[in-house]
């Protein structure tokens, strides 16, 4: 079981926006700024697109934000193109001794 | 271009140990930043093993800590991850990366590694 929850899967349409969520803690998410999501294609590395909570590192498409409310990180999908498709996975710093926490990963379909 | 690439035995029989090397080019380890290493098991999720700052102060995780070793070589620029007494559970992707204001921001490719006999 992940310390982060998130959905198994999402799914939209070529132009549609989708919001993946990810649900930890006051000792990870709630407490801190530091969280980041990963998008992974089958048989690559994951590729960060969000870091502390909102901020796009050069290079990553303006269709992807992040944003935070208490224990709860989002990641949306604007514009959804069919290269999206793909695993999307949370990760957040915590204050406990594992530093890192990860989400299960998220399954994105574009129809 | 900051580029890693792990390496390293991709069979591993149950009970030894797994040893990882990740080379790091176009960047000097010895200049800053903690490096980590991810697993990833067939069809799962991402799961931190530990991160070491290039000092040496070192993070694992809770769960493989008395497993795991995670060591530095500034003269080769290469971070190495050892995981003892392994079973068929830690057959998995391998990544190492380099940790940037807490996010994973540059990966390996990963490499496989199997536990069988």
């Amino acid at each position: 079981q992940s310390a982060l929850t998130q959905p198994a899967s999402v799914s939209g349409s070529p132009g549609q926006s989708i919001t993946i969520s990810c649900t930890g803690t006051s000792s990870d998410i709630g407490g801190y700024k530091f969280v980041s999501w990963y998008q992974q294609h089958p048989g690559k590395a994951p590729k960060v697109m969000i870091y502390d909570v909102s901020n796009r590192p050069s290079g990553v498409s303006n269709r992807f934000s992040g944003s935070k409310s208490g224990n709860t990180a989002s990641l949306t999908i604007s514009g959804l193109q069919p290269e999206d498709e793909a695993d999307y996975y949370c990760t957040s710093y915590t204050r406990s001794s594992t530093l890192w926490v990860f989400g299960g990963g998220t399954k994105l379909t574009v129809l | 271009q900051v580029q890693l690439q792990e390496s390293g035995p991709g069979l591993v029989k149950p009970s030894e140990t797994l040893s990882l090397t990740c080379a790091v080019s176009g960047f000097s380890i010895s200049s800053g930043y903690y490096w980590g290493w991810i697993r990833q098991p067939p069809g799962k999720g991402l799961e931190w093993i530990g991160s070491m700052y290039h000092s040496g102060s070192t993070y694992r995780n809770p769960s493989l800590r008395s497993r795991v070793t995670i060591s530095v070589d500034t003269s080769k620029n290469q971070i190495s991850l050892k995981l003892s007494s392994v079973t068929a559970a830690d057959t998995a992707v391998y990544f190492c990366a380099r940790v940037d204001q807490w996010a994973f921001d540059i990966w390996g490719q990963g490499t496989m590694v199997t536990v069988s006999s």
